[in-house]
């Protein structure tokens, strides 16, 4: 079993919709998770981090957590053909003292106008 | 630019060559991970190094591969004796320290092509 699973995609979403990304992780002991944004051919870039069950919104994104059933998303709101990119979910992997950030594949999310 | 900077961005080696791929992090950063990306795969962990120590390697294959974060200059990724499998893009991260550990800053990246 990976790490962190996602699909990788493409998931195409029209210009306006909710774009629904998902993620699953098999550490039920990790508390970090994270999601990073990787524009074709660029460097990953941090977009949001959640630590608590629940929801975590920042502008047009919500992540997602829940726990129980090891289990992380994100949302994007009045999704725009400038999100297209792919969407990386990480997790920091425990360990003896140094804790590591452990990606998945990525899902490629693309947003027609 | 206070970014992280690799260099070079592009890079190509015949089999058997070395490659030398360097990082300077963040102003402030002490921390440096190299994380390998592979066409269609996500970011494969290497090693992550503070200045002049080595803190975890595991990532990293056992010959071939090294790494190196001096007291001064750049943190430096050396593969020798390259084969066509090396050819990848090679990203350089950095944080300011153990606080929040997925808070990684990234730089360009440097994409090594192995003939």
């Amino acid at each position: 079993q990976k790490e962190v699973e996602q699909n990788s995609g493409p998931l195409s979403v029209p210009e306006g919709a909710i774009a629904s990304l998902n993620c699953t992780y098999s550490d039920r002991g990790s508390q970090s998770f994270f999601w990073y944004r990787q524009y074709s051919g660029k460097s990953p870039e941090l977009i949001m981090s959640i630590y608590s069950n629940g929801d975590k919104e920042d502008g047009r994104f919500t992540a997602q957590l829940n726990k129980a059933s090891q289990y992380v998303s994100l949302l994007i709101r009045d999704s725009q053909p400038s999100d297209s990119a792919t969407y990386l979910c990480a997790v920091i992997k425990r360990g003896t003292g140094f804790q590591k950030l452990v990606f998945g594949t990525g899902t490629r999310l693309l947003v027609s106008p | 630019n206070a970014g992280v900077m690799q260099n070079p961005r592009h890079l190509v080696r015949r089999r058997g060559q070395e490659a030398r791929l360097r990082c300077s992090p963040m102003k402030g950063h002490s921390h440096v991970y190299w994380y390998r990306q592979l066409p269609e795969e996500g970011l494969k962990f290497m090693v992550y190094l503070q200045k002049e120590n080595i803190i975890d390697e595991s990532g990293m294959p056992k010959e071939r591969f090294s790494a190196e974060f001096p007291k001064e200059g750049p943190s430096i990724l050396r593969i020798q004796q390259v084969v066509r499998g090396d050819s990848a893009a090679y990203f350089c991260a950095s944080s300011p320290g153990q606080g929040v550990a997925g808070e990684l800053f990234f730089g360009e990246g440097s994409r090594l092509t192995v003939l």
